[in-house]
């Protein structure tokens, strides 16, 4: 069955630390690989996206994320988090029936 | 401005009552799709639309209907609703049919809670 791991409900860091959420999937097809965020009172936007190349990816606001075929993984990195990245984030494969995972609440305290 | 619309934002009702929730695309996208939020369960696809009159259900249907009588809105009706649709609704959209690295738009939500 097709699903998608994310490891971590809730982290709470302080500014400056580095930042990593894990997200494993299951998926049948062709991967496609995303990366959404939630802040607290709005809808979701992307963060960064894969479908090919580089399986490292860069996002918006210094967030970059690593496609690991062999483990089946897609985790979030940042290195420097600030308190304005205190959101929830998901992880999600792609397709007609795209598939999210439960979602991380990352809280950044100042 | 290109977005997702959705209306309403709060809705409170009472089980058994029918209720439409809109939602509205501008920018010509083919795939729609609505999801609810549930603590600790993410989102879970409610059903989706890949063109006008084509709909499919997504992994959560019971309970709910949608039409794609057009190309831009999408609206999701629960015919007699249940304390256990009280969740948190996203319409969403993107630009290719198969929706797979397309990303989604989605609306600001709808906070429903079925007493």
């Amino acid at each position: 069955a097709q699903s998608v791991s994310q490891h971590n409900h809730h982290v709470i860091l302080s500014e400056a630390a580095s930042l990593e959420l894990g997200c494993n999937y299951s998926y049948g097809g062709t991967v496609n690989l995303f990366w959404y965020v939630q802040y607290p009172g709005q809808h979701l936007q992307l963060l960064l996206k894969y479908f090919s190349g580089d399986p490292l990816v860069k996002g918006i606001k210094g967030f970059e994320a690593e496609f690991i075929k062999s483990k089946f993984s897609f985790n979030l990195r940042k290195p420097s988090v600030q308190w304005s990245d205190t959101a929830e984030y998901f992880c999600a494969v792609g397709g007609f029936k795209t598939i999210f995972g439960a979602g991380t609440r990352l809280f950044v305290k100042a | 401005e290109a977005q997702v619309t959705q209306n309403p934002r709060y809705l409170i009702t009472v089980t058994g009552k029918k209720l439409t929730v809109t939602c509205s695309q501008n920018m010509n996208h083919e795939y729609m799709s609505w999801y609810r939020q549930d603590p600790g369960l993410g989102l879970r696809q409610i059903y989706y639309s890949m063109n006008v009159e084509v709909t499919d259900k997504g992994d959560v249907p019971e309970g709910y209907k949608v039409s794609r009588k057009e190309k831009r809105n999408f609206p999701l009706i629960l015919e007699s609703p249940s304390p256990n649709q009280t969740s948190l609704y996203f319409c969403a959209s993107s630009l290719s049919r198969g929706a797979t690295n397309e990303k989604l738009f989605f609306g600001s939500g709808t906070q429903l809670s079925v007493l």
